[in-house]
């Protein structure tokens, strides 16, 4: 499986556009980027996938580079409902959860 | 309503004795997961099922064990052999468990507390 890198916290000013960036460099071809967020002692929470194009839904953006070796979670407008911990998955069945990243969004 | 049901939310008991968790869902889906979450920690993938009557071990599988019936539950159950079981545990479904696109939904946890 490929690991993923995310910086531990971030802050964000509510009405601006959170940034969260995850480096996979060794991902393989066919491996799926996944963003989940969690809700302090709540399950986990499906954001969005993509494999090679940018994709967007209701909740947000995922930008993947090129090569694929790093991505970018965008949510455009943030709320403080936003604030979570923020996980970048490469896919295969086991799904590794690392520690993710803190986004704080603050008034 | 579709979804993840476990319950109950909190489970306290005394060390040495096995306790059962509940995973149920709704959404008609293939594949079952079991994590552990510890605090400040990411999951761990526990046990997971791709079709009823079949499981497989995941990363932390000792201590614990499970059985898939039917494909709506996936219980776990916490056995004495678990060394450090107070933890957060959370169930998930997908369509299936292959490599394709297939998000996980998850369940909103048991905390479990053992002393």
């Amino acid at each position: 499986d490929a690991k993923t890198t995310q910086p531990p916290s971030m802050d964000c000013a509510e009405g601006r556009a959170a940034n969260l960036p995850c480096n996979h460099s060794t991902i393989s071809g066919n491996e799926y980027v996944y963003w989940y967020r969690q809700i302090h002692s709540q399950g986990p929470q499906y954001i969005i996938h993509g494999l090679k194009n940018n994709e967007t839904n209701e909740m947000a953006s995922l930008i993947i580079t090129e090569d694929r070796k790093s991505s970018t979670l965008i949510l455009p407008h943030a709320t403080l409902r936003d604030t979570a911990v923020y996980y970048c998955i490469v896919r295969s069945v086991n799904m590794r959860f690392g520690a993710g990243t803190r986004l704080t969004v603050k008034p | 309503d579709g979804g993840i049901t476990q319950s109950p939310k909190y489970l306290f008991r005394k060390e040495g004795q096995n306790v059962t968790l509940s995973c149920e869902q709704n959404l008609n889906h293939d594949a079952m997961y079991w994590y552990r979450q510890d605090p400040g920690q990411g999951l761990r993938l526990i046990y997971y099922s791709q079709i009823v009557n079949d499981f497989q071990k995941g990363d932390i599988a000792e201590g614990y064990s499970v059985s898939r019936e039917k494909k709506e539950s996936f219980p776990l159950t916490v056995t004495s052999a678990q060394k450090n079981p107070t933890a957060f545990y959370l169930c998930a479904s997908s369509i299936d468990a292959d490599q394709g696109p297939y998000e996980q939904y998850f369940g909103p946890g048991t905390r479990l507390t053992v002393t």
